[in-house]
């Protein structure tokens, strides 16, 4: 399997541009995740995705955020337009939920942002 | 939410030594996982171990969910176990979403 892929793994790009990350999830997969991490916030959750569904994006810091899960093998998340704070490793995770029980979250190798 | 407390933050071993790494959580949980983050950034998934003891190769973990803990063994520590170890948890409530500890930073010194 070649596990959850994301793209592009770095993008550099001038405040005010529109930036997409890009992610497949392991095939066979029904729940999918983004994160953030920075030095000062750690590791947090932005949104996730169960059988393409979006079950909590409470995590999403402002509407200039947005995500979405257009079919089971595929999802993006938008910023637009980008601040310089919103520099981070953007992670995307994927797992299986079955009979309520999420079993162990694969994450991919993420996409470095930096917004000049 | 719930809270993930890790401990040491830091931690700086000789080659060939053990280590334990604690993780604490404050509420009945559905899942326990921990990462390696290497050096590249990479999250590397370590275990999945809402109850009981796994062991992989040199790492072991145990985790006490009635007492809300777990523990990461690293036996014969080597230079690529450096990085960052987190402990993850999902309540039981929460659709597999997973709450970090902030992590505990290991370098392995040859």
């Amino acid at each position: 399997d070649a596990g959850v892929i994301q793209s592009p793994r770095h993008e550099v790009t001038e405040m005010g541009q529109e930036v997409t990350l890009r992610c497949k999830p392991i095939s066979g997969h029904n729940s999918l995740f983004w994160y953030r991490q920075t030095m000062m916030r750690g590791l947090e959750l932005l949104i996730y995705f169960n059988n393409n569904v979006p079950i909590d994006d409470s995590g999403m810091p402002e509407d200039r955020f947005s995500a979405k899960m257009p079919n089971a093998s595929f999802s993006t998340l938008k910023i637009q337009p980008s601040e310089p704070r919103d520099s981070a490793v953007y992670f995307c995770a994927s797992s299986s939920r079955r009979a309520l029980v999420t079993d162990t979250q694969y994450f991919g190798p993420g996409t470095r942002l930096t917004v000049l | 939410g719930i809270q993930v407390e890790q401990s040491p933050p830091d931690l700086i071993l000789q080659e060939g030594a053990n280590s334990t790494l604690r993780c604490n959580f404050s509420d009945s949980v559905n899942n326990l996982q921990w990462f390696h983050q290497n050096p590249w950034g990479q999250l590397i998934n370590l275990f999945y171990i809402p109850s009981g003891t796994k062991q992989n190769g040199r790492l072991s973990a145990t985790t006490v969910a009635t007492e809300r803990y777990s523990l990461l063994y690293i036996s014969s520590s080597q230079t690529t176990d450096s990085g960052v170890y987190f402990c993850a948890v999902d309540k039981s409530d929460s659709w597999g979403k997973l709450q970090f500890g902030a992590g505990t930073q290991v370098v392995v010194t040859p």
